[in-house]
């Protein structure tokens, strides 16, 4: 199958800084790549869609200036998170072809 | 609008016992549906997905689930539970284009010796 990369798997930042994560399919081409979080004991919320080439389409509530998602070419995303916070802390997760996900990224804002 | 009913949000169940993870959908257009496992601190694990074709859809790890239309149902089922199934399982419902999925708010399952 698929196979998307998600890098880091583990970040720990302070407050106020900015982190970002990357999203690369590995084996095939994706136009479209899908950012989701996940608060701990919850299930994964959508958050955004990357598109290549256009701006990313947000979900309702998700703020656009503070989660910036760049999709320069059709194997990368990126999901930028913006002067973090500590209520910033969950498991960011990306996908591709709807079904392929990568590992996850545990941010932990100090 | 697609979204995704996980009923039961802890299942509880011994070694060797039939297992049973419920999901109902609602989805506007024929749904692709899809159960995932994740293990704490993990990524998600496709186990099984259904697009098209055959309902009843096998997946890894001894996984099967049957897409019912008429009950709007996709229930995940294992006839044996082993320990290492003990993880939280999740639903997840999405249109044929967009690919943007919607899951279930999951199911904990823990497996007793």
């Amino acid at each position: 199958g698929a196979v998307v990369s998600q890098h880091p798997s583990r970040v720990i930042c302070k407050s106020g800084t900015s982190v970002k994560i990357e999203c690369r399919s590995l084996d095939f081409q994706a136009t479209t790549m899908f950012w989701y979080r996940q608060f701990p004991k919850q299930s994964l919320m959508l958050m955004a869609t990357s598109n290549e080439g256009s701006k990313a389409t947000y979900e309702q509530g998700v703020e656009k200036d503070k989660f910036l998602i760049n999709h320069a070419s059709l194997t990368l995303s990126t999901l930028t998170v913006t002067s973090a916070h500590p209520e910033d802390s969950s498991f960011y997760i990306c996908s591709a072809r709807g079904a392929f996900f990568g590992q996850g990224t545990r941010l932990t804002v100090v | 609008a697609q979204s995704v009913t996980q009923l039961g949000s802890h299942v509880s169940v011994s070694e060797g016992a039939l297992v049973l993870l419920r999901c109902n959908y609602s989805s506007s257009v024929p749904p692709y549906l899809f159960w995932y496992v994740q293990y704490p601190n993990q990524g998600l694990q496709l186990l099984l997905k259904y697009t098209t074709g055959a309902t009843l859809v096998k997946g890894i790890n001894g996984f099967e689930a049957e897409f019912k239309k008429s009950e709007t149902s996709f229930h995940l089922t294992k006839p044996s539970a082993h320990m290492s199934d003990a993880a939280e399982y999740f639903c997840a419902v999405s249109d044929r284009q967009n690919n943007d999925m919607r899951f279930g708010a999951g199911t904990r399952l823990t497996v007793k010796p």
